[in-house]
């Protein structure tokens, strides 16, 4: 059962641009959602994470969005450069519960110059 | 090294056989997770060690998986027989706690024949 359903699976935004990628989750226990950026070739590294007490949180050109009664959350890269080209990740976990994460199935951005 | 290492980074194998990957965690880590990806999908969770505790095998997806963890710091991920379908990148992450905030490695690459 996917846990975590990501959108969309691969996106195209030109320099300058916002790129938006969403999330969906189901187990209301989850409260923490990180998200992770990967490049070819390594393994991904954590980008951004909120806890569900706020519903945004802004690092640089990147915020998250939290909606927790839809149970949706976002990623939104401002500015976007050819450096975030990227596979990026949601994921969620459950603090007080097992210590795995469940993971997005992913979006390839790429940005354009 | 700073980071989580693997190897190999690369391993091709028949159909049949067993195959060990290795993962060194950063030091003083003692949370240790293997993770799965398939090709455009997200990754998949299959075992954790925390300290001497037992570890969390729930997601190993059959009985050809197995993996230890020696003196709390290298592991290896075993996969007996491999099958067509265990091809994918195993990737390993290690932390001092929480499953969110681990460095992951660069992965292995398997490929099955």
């Amino acid at each position: 059962q996917q846990q975590v359903k990501q959108s969309p699976q691969s996106l195209i935004v030109q320099k300058g641009g916002i790129s938006i990628i969403n999330c969906a989750y189901e187990n209301t226990a989850f409260d923490y959602f990180p998200w992770y950026q990967q490049f070819p070739g390594k393994g991904p590294a954590l980008l951004i994470a909120i806890r569900p007490d706020v519903s945004e949180k802004k690092e640089g050109r990147f915020t998250i969005s939290f909606n927790k009664s839809a149970k949706q959350f976002s990623l939104h890269i401002m500015d976007s450069q050819p450096g975030d080209s990227a596979t990026y990740f949601c994921a969620a976990e459950a603090l007080q519960g097992a210590q795995k994460l469940v993971f997005g199935q992913g979006t390839r951005l790429t940005i354009n110059p | 090294g700073a980071g989580v290492s693997q190897s190999p980074s690369n391993k091709v194998t028949e159909k049949g056989k067993d195959v060990e990957l290795r993962c060194d965690p950063i030091s003083g880590h003692t949370a240790l997770y293997w993770y799965r990806q398939s090709l455009g999908q997200g990754l998949e969770f299959l075992i954790y060690f925390q300290g001497n505790s037992a570890p969390d095998k729930s997601g190993l997806p059959s009985d050809r998986f197995s993996a230890e963890r020696t003196g709390g710091s290298v592991s290896t991920l075993t996969i007996q027989r491999t099958q067509q379908e265990d091809s994918a990148v195993y990737l390993c992450a290690s932390s001092f706690t929480g499953a969110s905030l681990a460095f992951f490695g660069p992965g292995t690459r398997l490929t099955v024949l």
